[in-house]
């Protein structure tokens, strides 16, 4: 079975410092996969999504990247934080082909620049 | 751009009650529907997924939702609540445009309070 691994589960970082988080998923091939901001009352917002090796679309601009070295390793980073990076990070897998395929979410991690 | 939008940010109920939450979006094609749910300390689950035929799907513990095409909504729905129903839920939406492919917008979530 698939399964996702999210890491750290929670971030404490101080403004300007940069970022690392990263995400794998086992027992599939070249999923599609996303990082997706979580805050309260606003739901989920996509920031990036990938469909394969160095395949990097952003969907808003900001101050993260996302690269996927792997086919299976999706990482999020900053090369220096803001205060307003602070939010809850989820990352994401679905299978490579349909509009109808439900998303598969890590346990996310808990960001607080400070 | 497409939105979706959830009705209500809290809802407040008594165990046994009914629960109905309201989502609507706003694109004209062909959409594909999830409810997601959230339960304190977890990760997000798909609750339930409607692709095509009958608009009235069924998902795990108890809950379904309604597509009505020409209202726009995918409300979700369960007879009686329990107390482990309380949680955060999220309707999503994928729009089959050319580039909104596998990605999904999200209402603003409802959190659902169920007390004894």
């Amino acid at each position: 079975s698939q399964t996702i691994h999210q890491w750290p589960a929670t971030l404490v970082q101080p403004v300007g410092s940069p970022l690392s988080l990263e995400c794998t998923v086992e027992g599939t091939s070249n999923p599609n996969l996303y990082w997706y901001r979580q805050a309260a009352g606003r739901g989920l917002q996509l920031l990036f999504y990938s469909i394969g090796i160095d395949q990097i679309s952003s969907e808003v601009p900001q101050n993260l990247s996302a690269s996927r070295p792997q086919d299976r390793q999706f990482i999020l980073s900053s090369k220096k934080l803001l205060l307003s990076d602070s939010g809850f990070y989820l990352c994401a897998w679905s299978p490579p082909a349909g509009y109808n395929s439900p998303l598969h979410f890590g346990n996310g991690t808990r960001l607080t620049v400070t | 751009a497409q939105s979706v939008s959830q009705h209500n940010h809290h809802v407040i109920l008594s165990e046994a009650a009914s629960l109905e939450l309201g989502c609507n979006y706003s694109y004209g094609g062909t959409v594909n529907l999830f409810w997601y749910v959230q339960y304190p300390g977890q990760h997000l689950q798909l609750l339930l997924k409607y692709f095509s035929g009958d608009p009235l799907v069924k998902g795990i513990k108890g809950f379904e939702a309604e597509f009505i095409k020409s209202k726009f909504s995918f409300n979700l729905r369960k007879p009686s609540v329990q107390w482990s129903d309380t949680a955060e839920y999220f309707c999503a939406v994928n729009a089959e445009t050319t580039d909104s492919w596998g990605k999904l917008q999200f209402g603003a979530g409802t959190q659902v309070v169920v007390t004894p």
